[in-house]
């Protein structure tokens, strides 16, 4: 299985100064199509995730531009540009390119 | 609107089954794959089940296998995981979640397992 890994798990922010989240796998995450499946969610105090980037960079419907994700091969980040106060709760990768099983990271969270 | 509502939690005794529902709406369901993914409570996403467009393919974690069986009925737009033999370890909410890329999540279903 895939193993991902975060870091910082604990992150505390500033509001309107950036910040970085870091996610490894322990493999490359390019296919055979050379597609490279990694995601980011977001999942706020008391919701459900909801899913920001796929694919590596692709931001999806409605999700702010301070939310960038980049990386390749095995090192991925998401940064924030400008932190803002909806933004606290806990930031998981999520790995789809070696399934079953999809696996996540352990989770980082970002607080005030 | 993409939609998934997730329902069948509850209260159960170790050892005993539940099947938890996933009624879906706002999109062609018959088209996507369906996700199991759970939560312990404060902890992380751990990926549970997934079964394919037609019910034809499945998969599952380890620590389910044997005891959880995931089907769907699109006549109905609702996936089913099926929960036998739970342990105390399977206390968590349940979100059902579309797509192989996992795009849309409901708001869960919670599972408490204990005597």
């Amino acid at each position: 299985d895939v193993v991902m890994t975060q870091s910082p798990l604990s992150l505390p922010v500033t509001l309107g100064q950036p910040a970085s989240i870091s996610c490894r796998s322990s493999q490359t995450l390019v296919n055979n199509e050379g597609n490279t499946y990694l995601s980011w969610f977001q999942q706020r105090p008391g919701q459900s995730p909801r899913r920001l980037i796929y694919k590596v960079s692709n931001r999806d419907s409605g999700v702010p531009d301070r939310f960038s994700g980049s990386g390749s091969g095995t090192d991925f980040t998401l940064k924030i540009s400008r932190v803002e106060a909806e933004d606290v709760g806990v930031y998981y990768c999520m790995q789809a390119t070696h399934w079953p099983p999809w696996t996540f990271g352990q989770g980082t969270k970002v607080e005030i | 609107e993409v939609q998934l509502l997730e329902s069948g939690g509850g209260l159960v005794q170790p050892g005993g089954s539940l099947r938890l529902s996933c009624a879906a709406s706002g999109f062609n369901f018959g088209t996507y794959w369906i996700h199991w993914v759970r939560q312990a409570p404060g902890k992380g996403l751990v990926w549970v089940s997934r079964i394919n467009s037609d019910g034809s393919s499945t998969d599952y974690a380890d620590f389910v296998k044997g005891r959880f069986t995931i089907s769907r009925d699109n006549a109905r737009n609702t996936v089913y995981l099926q929960m036998n033999s739970l342990r105390a370890e399977d206390t968590a909410m349940y979100y059902c979640a579309r797509a192989h890329g996992v795009d849309y999540w409901g708001q869960g279903t919670l599972v408490t397992v204990s005597s």
